[in-house]
């Protein structure tokens, strides 16, 4: 069972490239979320969804785009990277919204923009 | 709850003595509460959550917390820390109709050996 799976680990980019962080679960959970973690701030909720085909916005979207086309995948886009985009971003997944049964957080992806 | 505040930045003590880390929570209806640990390196884990019921919560590896409703607090405590609990410790709370799980900045815990 690998819970929650995030790709890559570590990833550079150009200010003003684009990619994708990618979030797999195979834990059949309905809920998934993506978080930046950035020093003295904690987790900073991005984006959410509460089902496939259903997206919505957390505490800071701007920069980002996600998309739930099935159950198991959320992946998270970058659409021009810039500075204030580097950090630590973990994608994490519940069986019921607000985690009554706890998250499962993935192992992160640390993000550096040059 | 609303949100949640914690206070304790950074927490440095020594193996053996005893640990107490601050959550305040804001009311906002139903209350329900979790802390999380973040060993060095790793992702979350959840300790231990209150929903209802008994206020004296017990979670994994000797932690537990204590909901105390008329102080806002949701305090988590450990009798004997050991250099293994060295982490960053967050407390959250479910917002917004239980959509969205919010979390505290944080307090880092270092223990010396």
């Amino acid at each position: 069972n690998a819970g929650v799976t995030q790709t890559p680990k570590f990833q550079v980019l150009k200010t003003g490239q684009s990619m994708t962080l990618q979030c797999a679960q195979d834990m059949n959970h309905e809920y998934m979320s993506w978080y930046r973690q950035d020093p003295g701030m904690g987790l900073r909720l991005i984006h959410y969804s509460v089902g496939a085909g259903i997206t919505d916005q957390g505490e800071v979207p701007n920069g980002y785009n996600v998309s739930r086309s099935t159950t198991e995948d959320f992946p998270l886009r970058l659409l021009s990277a810039a500075p204030s985009q580097t950090s630590v971003y973990f994608c994490a997944s519940s069986y019921t919204t607000g985690g009554a049964d706890g998250y499962t957080f993935g192992s992160g992806t640390r993000l550096t923009v040059v | 709850a609303q949100s949640v505040s914690q206070h304790n930045h950074h927490v440095i003590l020594s193996e053996a003595a005893s640990l107490e880390l601050g959550c305040n929570y804001s009311y906002g209806g139903t209350v329900n509460l979790f802390w999380y640990v973040q060993y060095p390196g790793q992702h979350l884990q959840l300790l231990l959550k209150y929903f209802s019921g008994d206020p004296l919560v017990k979670g994994i590896k000797g932690f537990e917390a204590e909901f105390i409703k008329s102080k806002f607090s949701f305090n988590l405590r450990k009798p004997s820390v050991q250099w293994s609990d060295t982490a960053e410790y967050f407390c959250a709370t479910p917002i917004f109709g239980n959509e969205k799980l919010t979390f505290g900045t944080g307090t880092r815990l270092t223990i010396i050996p």
